[in-house]
């Protein structure tokens, strides 16, 4: 099945400053990479994703690259505020019908220093 | 829509005791999962079920566990007996394949204790 690793397990950033959170997988068939952030105490909740006909997406301060031949993506957060801190998760997953489940990276604690 | 509703939201049980963790999808979505999180291991796929049908238990830890869903619009996660071990948030979590992965949304989870 899919492996997803991710790092670093934490970061510390001071404000102002751009956050970079790394990604990969192993199974060259998934086709899906979402990034979910989770507030303390609460669900994740999906901020960008991107599909592998895509090498970049951004939406404002946040950005989402892919290579599909190495097997990695990574989350771009510029110009950091205090409420980016939270846990971040990358994921990855198959599309298609009968295949359908998103694996998890462990979760990556940014903390931005005011 | 009121989103993916999760019960309880905190449950603190005894070592042996049964516990039993509810779940009611986003109304047209046709796939469910749970989840377990921990500190140590993350977020876990426990199970997924698709039009109410269980498709991959593989991540269930072992037979304590057993998930059911007998309707599009409940499903539950029963484990028995439960042990300290067990302690960790659970989410769920639906979608739809008509949205595609990119609707997938959990619930607020259930945050377990077992004593």
């Amino acid at each position: 099945g899919e492996n997803v690793e991710q790092h670093p397990s934490t970061l510390s950033v001071q404000e102002g400053d751009s956050a970079v959170i790394k990604c990969t997988y192993s199974d060259s068939a998934s086709n899906y990479f979402p990034w979910y952030k989770q507030e303390l105490g609460k669900r994740p909740q999906l901020i960008i994703d991107i599909r592998s006909n895509v090498g970049e997406k951004k939406d404002q301060r946040i950005a989402v690259t892919l290579n599909k031949t190495a097997k990695h993506f990574s989350l771009h957060i510029t110009e950091t505020q205090p409420e980016d801190s939270a846990v971040y998760f990358c994921a990855a997953s198959l599309s298609g019908a009968g295949s359908y489940q998103l694996t998890f990276g462990k979760g990556t604690k940014l903390s931005v220093i005011p | 829509d009121a989103g993916v509703i999760q019960s309880p939201r905190h449950e603190v049980t005894e070592m042996g005791q049964e516990v039993t963790l509810r779940c009611k999808p986003i109304s047209g979505h046709d796939y469910l999962f749970w989840y377990r999180q921990t500190m140590m291991r993350g977020l876990e796929l426990l199970i997924y079920f698709n039009n109410n049908v269980p498709i991959d238990d593989s991540g269930m830890p072992e037979d304590r566990f057993s998930a059911k869903m007998p309707n599009a619009s409940f499903s539950t996660l029963k484990i028995q007996p439960s042990e300290p071990r067990d302690s960790a948030v659970y989410f769920c979590a639906s979608s739809s394949i008509t949205t595609g992965p990119g609707g997938y949304t959990f619930g607020s989870g259930t945050r377990l204790t077992v004593v």
